[in-house]
């Protein structure tokens, strides 16, 4: 079955340093998107991609955010100057359509000291 | 009112046991549906998309009412691996795009 991945699993990081989350989406899905999970909090959605830009943020993608499609096959996620409330479990996902379900990574675990 | 509202429980159930979980969902413009399972510290996954006219996957029910912004999920004759929580997820088309949104999630454990 198809899958989503995301590295690296878990990622370290000192606050103030920028970090790069890297996902490959399924092959043949054309929209992508990231989200983060606070220990104990529902998933929250940050922001949709299409066609090579951003189709839709939230409120916590701010300037701090950005994403970018590369290449062919990865979508990454940086954060340039990290928060101690970054620190979150980051999920990339990708979909066929925007009607269709999603697909998750397995997730990338940040925690910022 | 929380965009998706969800009894976080935990829902403490016997294995064999039926058990159900409700949903309500506060923008009317939303156009699908799903049940999703989460396991501890792990990725959501797509469980079940819900109807209105209702669907059954095996052991679990899905239903929508698009009048009263409620949807629910039956689980019957629950197993152990049932154990997790699982999320009510509403998906909305936006101006640009289109979004997930998800509710708290409910706990359940399943017991010997």
């Amino acid at each position: 079955e198809p899958e989503v991945t995301q590295t690296p699993s878990h990622q370290v990081t000192q606050m103030g340093q920028e970090v790069i989350l890297r996902c490959v989406p399924i092959s043949n899905h054309l929209y992508f998107y990231w989200y983060r999970q606070i220990l104990g909090q529902k998933v929250e959605f940050l922001v949709s991609f299409y066609n090579n830009e951003i189709s839709e943020k939230s409120e916590i993608f701010d300037d701090q955010f950005s994403v970018e499609r590369p290449d062919g096959s990865n979508f990454t996620l940086k954060i340039r100057s990290t928060k101690l409330e970054d620190s979150a479990m980051y999920f990339c996902a990708s979909s066929r359509d925007s009607n269709y379900g999603y697909t998750f990574g397995s997730g990338t675990r940040l925690t910022v000291v | 009112r929380k965009e998706v509202e969800q009894d976080p429980g935990p829902f403490n159930v016997p294995e064999g046991a039926t058990v159900a979980f409700n949903c309500t969902y506060s923008n009317s413009a939303s156009q699908s549906f799903f049940w999703y399972r989460q396991d501890c510290r792990k990725e959501p996954k797509l469980l079940m998309s819900v109807y209105s006219s209702g669907n059954e996957d095996g052991r679990f029910t899905a239903q929508l009412n698009r009048a009263s912004q409620y949807i629910s999920l039956l689980i019957r004759d629950s197993k152990l691996s049932d154990s997790a929580t699982y999320l009510c997820v509403v998906h909305v088309l936006t101006g640009g795009g289109n979004k997930l949104t998800f509710g708290t999630g409910t706990q359940l454990k399943v017991e010997l």
